[in-house]
């Protein structure tokens, strides 16, 4: 696709339920980026992919936290027994770049707003 | 640890006004800084990327600069226009880790 895409848009989830978030990065990206965006405040990392090997995750919050991308494309974020201060906007971003710290331009999703309750 | 700071958090402003956000962060070891857009939402708009060895870039109507050695960036938007109206993000990627570390953001409002 022309860009990255993220599904579903909006998720309402139970406390203790467990969520499934997706990013479908752009084709032929290699580096894949998830963020956490809190109401109200910039976004934070939580984990980063060169092609299908995670090679950062020290910005997830908790082991209920998992991500994967098992293909080097989809990327799955995993949340188990979610809680009430899971609550924000979820984005992953893709670049073309293999070299992280030498990125020109990430491209970000619209975000998956979870909402736990 | 890196922190981004951006003042002031929120802006208001009538149209033909000139907009300056700042931008400040902690460790002076970066790569570079960006600026991004985001509109409610939305995601993430990249607006101007400065690396490290510059001072400033421009697009059109906007400006950015750099003072690496004081940890700030000053974004410039000349002669507001309500499309400008959205939340303006900095971003530093550093250079010890794979990561931007964003800013808590200045929601702008540009009043026709």
């Amino acid at each position: 696709g022309a860009g990255v895409s993220q599904s579903p848009r909006y998720k309402v989830a139970k406390r203790g339920q467990d969520v499934a978030l997706r990013c479908d990065p752009i084709s032929g990206h290699v580096s894949l980026f998830w963020y956490q965006q809190a109401l109200g405040q910039g976004p934070e990392f939580l984990t980063y992919f060169q092609n299908e090997a995670q090679l950062d995750k020290s910005g997830l919050p908790s082991d209920r936290f998992f991500a994967e991308r098992p293909e080097g494309s989809v990327s799955t974020l995993k949340i188990q027994r979610t809680q009430q201060e899971d609550s924000a906007v979820y984005l992953c971003a893709s670049s073309l770049d293999p070299q992280a710290f030498e990125v020109d331009r990430y491209t970000f999703g619209s975000g998956t707003r979870l909402t736990v309750v | 640890k890196q922190e981004v700071t951006q003042i002031p958090a929120a802006l208001s402003v009538p149209e033909g006004e000139n907009l300056v956000l700042n931008c400040s962060f902690t460790d002076s070891a970066i790569y570079n800084l960006q600026w991004f857009r985001q509109d409610p939402g939305k995601g993430l708009t990249s607006l101007l990327l400065i690396q490290s060895s510059q001072r400033e870039q421009t697009s059109g109507r906007l400006n950015a600069s750099l003072d690496k050695s004081s940890g700030r960036s000053t974004l410039y938007i000349a002669a507001s226009q309500p499309g400008d109206s959205a939340t303006y993000l900095c971003a530093v990627w550093g250079a010890a880790g794979n990561k931007l570390t964003f800013g808590g953001g200045t929601r702008v409002l540009v009043k026709p």
